[in-house]
């Protein structure tokens, strides 16, 4: 079974559309995670959301919503594409209440804007 | 969460041991060490974490230094799966976020 998944695998599309990434965990965890690779592959954390509330925005623009209908899902949906938005996004889960815990990550989502 | 320095790229034979070093110098006293890899194209997979103490699981070994300035990944039989980048972040026990820096990039040889 698939721990943190994410659909689609592949997006593409061109600039000024609206599109929706979405994410699932199966783990129970609390605490879910958007992290955006850009081309460079550095890896940054964009949000954190724990039991549905945001706890994490890392300075992302307002193009950028994360939803969280419920603490197994965590869908980000993106405004007015632009160039700079393409990146591989990955989702990830954590479980909260302990002190030290790992953070597992879906596959990710490869959004290309042309 | 503290700085982190690794080389940017190793090589390493296929059945020996993999040893990569990481570079934590302004780590604090409740920061922990975690390494991560990513496999090209896939997402970042935990594989182990520490504070003081060396730390073995069925993927690694993690060695810290007394003063916990530094430390080492050992992938004790590496083979070509374990081809990938290696992540090593410092981060507080309750931190919500990872702060990836740019990694190692390991390469299995046969």
């Amino acid at each position: 079974d698939t721990a943190v998944s994410q659909t689609p695998k592949y997006l593409v599309t061109q600039m000024g559309n609206d599109k929706s990434i979405k994410c699932e965990q199966n783990l129970g965890h609390d605490t879910m995670y958007w992290y955006k690779q850009d081309s460079k592959k550095f890896l940054k954390i964009m949000f954190s959301y724990n039991n549905k509330e945001l706890i994490i925005n890392e300075t992302v623009p307002n193009r950028f919503s994360p939803k969280s209908p419920d603490k197994a899902h965590l869908n980000l949906h993106i405004n007015s594409l632009e160039l700079g938005d393409s990146a591989v996004y990955f989702c990830a889960s954590s479980p909260a209440g302990t002190s030290t815990y790992e953070q597992y990550f879906g596959p990710g989502t490869r959004l290309t804007v042309t | 969460d503290a700085k982190t320095t690794q080389p940017p790229s190793m090589d390493c034979a296929e059945g020996r041991a993999a040893n990569l070093p990481c570079n934590h110098s302004t780590i604090s006293g409740n920061e922990y060490v975690y390494w991560y890899r990513q496999i090209h194209s896939q997402g970042p997979q935990y594989i182990i974490h520490g504070l003081k103490n060396n730390e073995t699981n069925e993927m690694a070994s993690l060695i810290i230094t007394e003063d916990r300035k530094s430390s080492t990944l050992i992938l004790p039989h590496a083979t070509l799966r374990d081809t990938a980048v290696y992540y090593c972040i410092v981060r507080v026990a309750y931190g919500e976020k990872l702060t990836f820096g740019t990694g190692t990039r390991l390469t299995i040889i046969p």
